[in-house]
């Protein structure tokens, strides 16, 4: 069976560029989530969905971030404008219905430099 | 957002039982507990959870003290491919956010 699904696997982009990072979740799965991490602040949640509605997008650090998911297969990061303090390995996870016994699938991640 | 406790590094030789330890004084009775590893390179993977009883699986066996406060997690035989960030964590049963607070973890070794 297809894990979750990322990409690009890298993305190297010049300050100021709009970024877009895609993620296609586990089929049947109805939860999804962008998580980023860096040494400094370890992995942190970003924005979760449940059947493609945000649930609870208080970790999106600013404006310049964005997500959607306009189908259960398919779901967009978009950062715009990019700037260095963005750099970091950015991960979907998919899960079944958000209770608390469900394990999430992380894909393998999108690293991001922004230079 | 209750708090795990784990120590930074551990190490093993291949082959050998490795027991990973996690505190959890705080943990609320409706606190499932998670544990997921994270090899170099990797998102992270899912490795067991429990919620009172000692589970079993085929990656590794879940033994939670009987107030809950503490946990280990078992390698029965660890493998140069076991060596990763392990990570304890605690999720609220019945919870509607799909929030998992990942500390630091514990880096494992394993030596050949």
């Amino acid at each position: 069976d297809a894990g979750v699904i990322q990409s690009p696997r890298h993305e190297v982009t010049e300050m100021g560029q709009e970024v877009t990072l895609r993620c296609k979740p586990i089929s049947g799965h109805n939860s999804l989530f962008w998580y980023r991490q860096t040494m400094m602040r370890g992995l942190e949640l970003l924005i979760y969905f449940n059947n493609n509605v945000p649930i609870d997008d208080s970790g999106m650090p600013e404006d310049r971030f964005s997500a959607k998911m306009p189908n259960a297969s398919f779901s967009t990061l978009k950062i715009q404008p990019s700037e260095p303090r963005d750099s970091a390995v950015y991960f979907c996870a998919s899960s079944l219905t958000g209770p608390s016994n469900q394990p999430q699938h992380f894909g393998d991640g999108t690293r991001l430099s922004i230079l | 957002d209750a708090k795990t406790t784990q120590p930074n590094s551990m190490e093993s030789n291949e082959e050998e039982p490795v027991h990973l330890p996690c505190n959890h004084s705080t943990i609320s009775g409706t606190d499932y507990i998670h544990w997921y590893r994270q090899l170099p390179s990797q998102g992270p993977e899912y490795v067991i959870h429990g919620l009172t009883s000692n589970v079993n699986n085929r990656m590794a066996s879940l033994a939670i003290a009987e107030d809950r406060k503490s946990s280990t997690l078992i390698l029965h035989r660890a493998t140069l491919r076991d060596a990763a960030v392990y990570y304890c964590i605690l999720f609220p049963r019945g919870s509607t956010l799909g929030r998992l607070y990942f500390g630091r973890g514990t880096q494992l070794t394993v030596w050949p």
